[in-house]
């Protein structure tokens, strides 16, 4: 069964800390992956996308990686800020079809003053 | 401003009342997505349409009927509500069926009651 699961459902952390968000994925056949940011009563917005072939990809202080061996990947976030306080979501992609996107239940942070 | 916007943000109903969700896109994008988000914050695709047709119509009960008159528009109607339709409801496009680059609306928090 294709499934996504994300590592931990919560994390708080103080300003300007690093922290490091976990994805495990099960989907088959892989096409690639991609790590969203959903701040409350807001839709999801795209951090990052990763095909099979990268190990790692930036977007300022987010980096995702991606190890298609294992089917892991995670989201660094260097010295964080109070705004990036949301739910990140992780989105494993089976095929070309919508249908085979496989979306995980998020991780809640919140990052404290 | 280029956005995915949907209406209402909030809808509280009584069971067995009938509510629309509208939907609008000024990006150009082809393909529009209906998504559901259950309390578990897992987000589930519905119903998908490329230039207004109806491409991916996942297991939906048929109370749930997808409207698109134009490719910048996909409404949704929900007959008969029940409690269990209660949740966040996400309208999403892409430039086209196989480019996953959602970008998402703001959502629609449904309360039935």
């Amino acid at each position: 069964k294709n499934q996504v699961e994300q590592s931990p459902q919560s994390l708080i952390i103080l300003e300007g800390k690093n922290c490091t968000l976990q994805c495990n994925y099960t989907v088959s056949p892989f096409s690639n992956l991609r790590w969203y940011k959903q701040d409350t009563g807001r839709g999801p917005v795209s951090l990052t996308i990763m095909t099979f072939s990268e190990n790692t990809k930036s977007n300022g202080r987010y980096t995702a990686t991606l190890d298609a061996d294992t089917k892991q990947s995670s989201l660094h976030i260097t010295a964080s800020q109070l705004s990036d306080s949301a739910s990140y979501i992780c989105v494993v992609s089976a095929s070309s079809s919508a249908s085979k996107i496989i979306f995980g239940s998020g991780t809640r942070l919140s990052i404290r003053p | 401003d280029t956005a995915v916007s949907q209406t209402p943000k909030y809808l509280v109903t009584q069971m067995g009342n009938d509510k629309s969700i509208k939907c609008e896109q000024n990006l150009g994008h082809d393909t529009m997505y209906w998504y559901k988000q259950d309390s578990k914050k897992f987000l589930k695709i519905m119903f998908s349409y490329n230039n207004k047709e109806l491409i991916i119509n996942e297991t939906v009960p048929n109370r749930f009927s997808p409207k698109s008159p134009d490719k910048a528009h996909l409404n949704l109607h929900i007959n008969s509500l029940e409690l269990g339709d209660s949740a966040v409801y996400f309208c999403a496009s892409s430039p086209d069926r196989g480019d996953y680059g959602y970008t998402f609306g703001s959502g629609t928090r449904l309360t039935v009651v």
